[in-house]
């Protein structure tokens, strides 16, 4: 069964940081470009960030890049988002996403974690 | 940025009836290789997201044959030929041609 289990989610201040980490399983994970995708309360889904399968290239929305980072460890089937400068706008659920090696869609999600920017 | 506009926002349905949802893009979705990237996403309560449609018209495994998409270039639907209770959550059409964007989603329930 495929799973992906974020965590590392929490209320942080503005300006802190944050680490949060998703535990692939169910899938070989390192064949997998994988993608963070956030929703704020009452909005629609955004995507933050992809990261190739060897972890060689990353690729972020303007929203993010330049604080947020991605990364991964393939030994450990671990997708990683660091986020630095955070602001209230960040709230949101975070999402761990696989990438279909099929033709780039986001097929499968997991639960979310949940960041809360606020002092 | 390709912008995904879908109508309606809400749609309250009766059991057994037929349910429609509209996804407008603000530019063409069709690769050079003939194929739309455009999926669809249902968001039910308390659930991650699952994917029901991909490139504009391919059931995922395990959806059910009453979801049903179509559409090219900058038009696609979503159709539930008969809406069961289990259908109700957010629906979403997502655009994996241009990275990814999502339309504001579409709230299904029942009526």
């Amino acid at each position: 069964e495929m799973k992906l289990v974020e965590s590392g989610g929490g209320l942080v201040q503005p300006g802190g940081s944050l680490r949060l980490s998703c535990a692939a399983s169910g899938f070989i994970f390192s064949s997998h470009f994988m993608a963070w995708v956030r929703q704020a309360p009452g909005k629609g889904l955004e995507w933050l960030a992809n990261i190739k399968q060897d972890g060689s290239e990353q690729f972020y929305s303007g929203a993010v890049r330049g604080r947020f980072t991605i990364s991964r460890d393939n030994a450990e089937n671990a997708l990683f988002l660091q986020m630095n400068s955070l602001r209230a706008e960040d709230t949101a659920l975070y999402y761990c996403v696989r990438v279909t090696t099929a033709y780039g869609g986001l097929d499968f999600w997991g639960q979310g974690t949940l960041v809360t920017v606020s002092s | 940025e390709i912008v995904l506009t879908q109508s309606p926002l809400s749609l309250p349905v009766t059991p057994g009836e037929p349910a429609s949802i509209s996804c407008k893009s603000s530019q063409s979705v069709l690769h050079t290789n003939g194929l739309n990237y455009l999926d669809w996403l249902l968001h039910k309560p308390g659930q991650s997201p699952q994917v029901l449609i991909y490139l504009g018209s391919n059931r995922a495994s395990g959806v059910p044959d009453r979801f049903s998409g179509t559409g090219s270039g900058t038009d696609f639907t979503l159709k539930i030929s008969r809406v069961e209770a289990e259908d109700v959550g957010v629906y979403y059409c997502m655009q994996s041609l241009q990275w990814y964007t999502f339309g504001q989603g579409t709230k299904l329930e029942i009526q």
